[in-house]
């Protein structure tokens, strides 16, 4: 089955660290990458998302690239703001008909200014 | 993208009652989800509902308990039966809209406390 392994957190940083958020999966198939965002209050957001191996999601300065040769999909900022603060959640989906998201843990990333 | 809208966005409940939630979205789509957030937990995809057809659930949940409607391509119902402390969760829907369904717009979430 399918499953993902996401960093533990939470994770505590200062406004303008580097951030970087492990993810790895185990897939049947050749699955879809995504990261989605979670701020305080609100519903999940898509972050970014990469269909096939070695593609790169971007979006408000978070990248993420699809490493099929290591399973893992890590999330990655050069400078994180305040605003950043939420949790994130490493999923997959795999493309059989039924397209279901399966999830990570979910990471809990505090930005200190 | 999808615009997903979500009734009601929280509620207190007694156990033994039933709550039905429902979520509205802003174009036709075939397949809609429901998922569990438990607290502090990730999520946790309770069915899938397509249009024209029963629900699909997933291992640990069962109609009876989460019975789903999906009458027409744009709204589903979620109901949580018998309600018991256990189920205080955000529930969340979402839609596949993207090339193959590749990725999903969520709801804002329905936070249920049961006391």
């Amino acid at each position: 089955g399918n499953s993902v392994t996401q960093m533990e957190g939470p994770v505590t940083l200062s406004e303008e660290a580097f951030l970087t958020i492990n993810c790895t999966y185990t897939a049947t198939g050749y699955p879809s990458l995504f990261w989605y965002v979670q701020y305080p209050g609100e519903g999940l957001q898509l972050l970014l998302k990469a269909t096939k191996a070695d593609d790169k999601g971007s979006n408000k300065g978070f990248e993420a690239t699809y490493r099929k040769e290591t399973t893992s999909f890590h999330l990655e900022k050069g400078s994180v703001q305040v605003s950043d603060s939420a949790v994130y959640f490493c999923a997959l989906t795999t493309n059989f008909g039924n397209e279901k998201l399966t999830f990570g843990t979910g990471t809990r990333l505090t930005i200190i200014p | 993208s999808a615009v997903i809208s979500q009734k009601p966005s929280r509620d207190i409940c007694q156990r033994g009652t039933s709550l039905t939630i429902q979520c509205q979205v802003d174009s036709q789509v075939t397949m809609m989800f429901w998922y569990r957030q438990q607290p502090g937990q990730s999520l946790t995809l309770i069915a899938t509902a397509n249009q024209g057809s029963e629900a699909t659930y997933e291992s640990g949940f069962v109609i009876d308990k989460f019975p789903i409607s999906r009458p027409n391509l744009t709204f589903s119902t979620l109901t949580v039966s018998n309600m018991s402390p256990e189920d205080s969760s955000i529930y969340l829907c979402s839609v596949g809209t993207g090339t193959g369904y590749n990725e999903q717009f969520f709801g804002p979430g329905t936070r249920l406390t049961v006391l």
